[in-house]
């Protein structure tokens, strides 16, 4: 069983520019939940993904966006990068939209300079 | 709206002995809870979670917790850590329908001396 998987590791980008993250959820798992992580805080949660559907959204600016795909792997989409964009970005997949169990991919650093 | 309030930012604790770590919580619905660690660069692994039944969970790597609903707390215990137990530790609190996420606290950073 494959767990949950992100791509890039790292990134770098300058103030304005746009970024997409990737992630593939784990086997079986239609559900994808997106969070942000700056340093020293906890994960914030920016959108769900159920089964190509946006489902619900946290207190983010619409130029965070995303999509999911008929396999079920994500994409985050940020556009007009600022400072406070950077971050740790964390990709969850899950089993239906229920919350008996998120399984995290280990994220994608952004550093936006 | 739901919120969490992990109280100590760090923990010290010397390596076997006991620990625990407080988190409290708010909302207006009925809640799932969780704990999760992190270790450094890497993403988060469930330790226990408390969804209904009985209010003392038991979870990997020897940690417990106990849900408290008259005093919202969901406090997690381990009666002997050890070096490996450092990380930063989140507790997270969901109304269980999905749309709106997990919400974390700021975290616990627990550091084992020796």
């Amino acid at each position: 069983e494959t767990g949950v998987t992100q791509s890039p590791t790292h990134l770098i980008k300058t103030r304005g520019q746009q970024v997409t993250l990737r992630c593939s959820s784990q086997s079986g798992h239609n559900t994808v939940s997106w969070y942000q992580q700056a340093l020293g805080q906890g994960p914030q949660f920016i959108f769900q993904y159920y089964r190509e559907e946006e489902n619900g959204r946290g207190n983010f600016p619409p130029r965070f966006s995303g999509l999911q795909f008929p396999n079920y792997s994500s994409e985050l989409n940020v556009n007009a990068l600022e400072l406070d964009d950077s971050a740790l970005y964390l990709c969850a997949s899950s089993l239906e939209r229920a919350y008996n169990e998120q399984f995290f991919g280990p994220g994608t650093r952004l550093t936006v300079l | 709206a739901q919120s969490v309030t992990q109280l100590d930012s760090q923990v010290p604790v010397f390596e076997e002995a006991p620990v625990e770590l407080r988190c409290n919580y708010s909302s207006s619905v009925s809640v799932y809870l969780f704990w999760y660690v992190q270790y450094p660069n890497q993403g988060l692994q469930l330790l226990l979670k408390y969804l209904s039944g009985s209010t003392l969970v038991k979870g990997i790597n020897g940690f417990e917790a106990e849900f408290n609903k008259s005093q919202t707390s969901f406090h997690l215990r381990k009666p002997s850590v050890h070096i490996s137990d450092t990380a930063e530790y989140f507790c997270a609190v969901s109304s269980g329908g999905g749309a709106d996420g997990l919400t974390f606290g700021k975290g616990t950073h627990l550091i084992i001396q020796p």
